[in-house]
């Protein structure tokens, strides 16, 4: 099973506030876990990533939380700012032979109301 | 340039025509990607080639042909295409069998088919 759900859809909070965004995924072969922040008009750029050997991951105010036992992870957005205001996917992949196949969960919306 | 560039940016086409979209990396990587993003499947993988070959199919309709001439340039060539594949066509590439599993992906073409 590919499949990564993504949740919710969209996620409307406060300047300041600090919007979660939650993946599951069902494959265990899946060792890399990255979370892609997508600007209209934009492609998707790579924000943060993790793998399964560890439970957090901090890059300046962006936390992936991982639970391997429960195949979750999670993005917590701190201090979260206007221009924090954009789609979110996270995303899995298993180590290949051919090419870097990225499954990508369905995307939320995030705005950040000043 | 840097980066990866895609071109054209918009394009207009109607059932019966033949168009190409292009995409370029100047990244000096070795596999490269198309993505269909539509507001039902956000991010749907196409087709990859690793090291010039086609390694992923993905089952995609034969009215869509892919072309990688070198590791830098990928191209989608379309013809007979249906409404329903208007969408934004997104190029990535990567650089395979190493640690490093980052997508880099341009701006999008926002194909509309009349």
């Amino acid at each position: 099973q590919q499949q990564v759900k993504q949740s919710p859809q969209s996620l409307i909070v406060q300047k300041g506030g600090i919007p979660i965004i939650n993946c599951a995924y069902e494959n265990t072969a899946f060792d890399y876990f990255p979370w892609y922040q997508q600007f209209p008009g934009k492609g998707p750029a790579l924000l943060i990533a993790i793998r399964p050997d560890v439970s957090e991951k901090k890059e300046g105010r962006f936390t992936i939380s991982f639970n391997k036992s429960a195949k979750q992870f999670s993005l917590h957005i701190m201090d979260s700012q206007p221009g924090d205001s954009a789609t979110y996917f996270c995303a899995a992949s298993r180590d290949s032979n051919a090419g870097n196949m990225l499954t990508f969960g369905g995307g939320t919306r995030l705005m950040v109301k000043p | 340039e840097t980066g990866v560039t895609q071109t054209p940016r918009h394009l207009v086409m109607g059932m019966t025509n033949k168009k190409s979209l292009k995409c370029e990396q100047h990244l000096g990587h070795n596999a490269m990607y198309w993505y269909k993003q539509s507001a039902k499947k956000p991010l749907e993988l196409m087709f990859v080639y690793s090291l010039e070959e086609r390694v992923e199919n993905n089952s995609v309709p034969s009215r869509f042909s892919p072309e990688c001439p070198n590791s830098s340039h990928l191209f989608l060539h379309l013809h007979t295409l249906q409404p329903e594949d208007s969408a934004l066509y997104l190029c990535a590439s990567s650089q395979e069998r190493t640690d490093l599993y980052e997508q880099y992906f341009g701006p999008g073409t926002r194909l509309t088919v009349t």
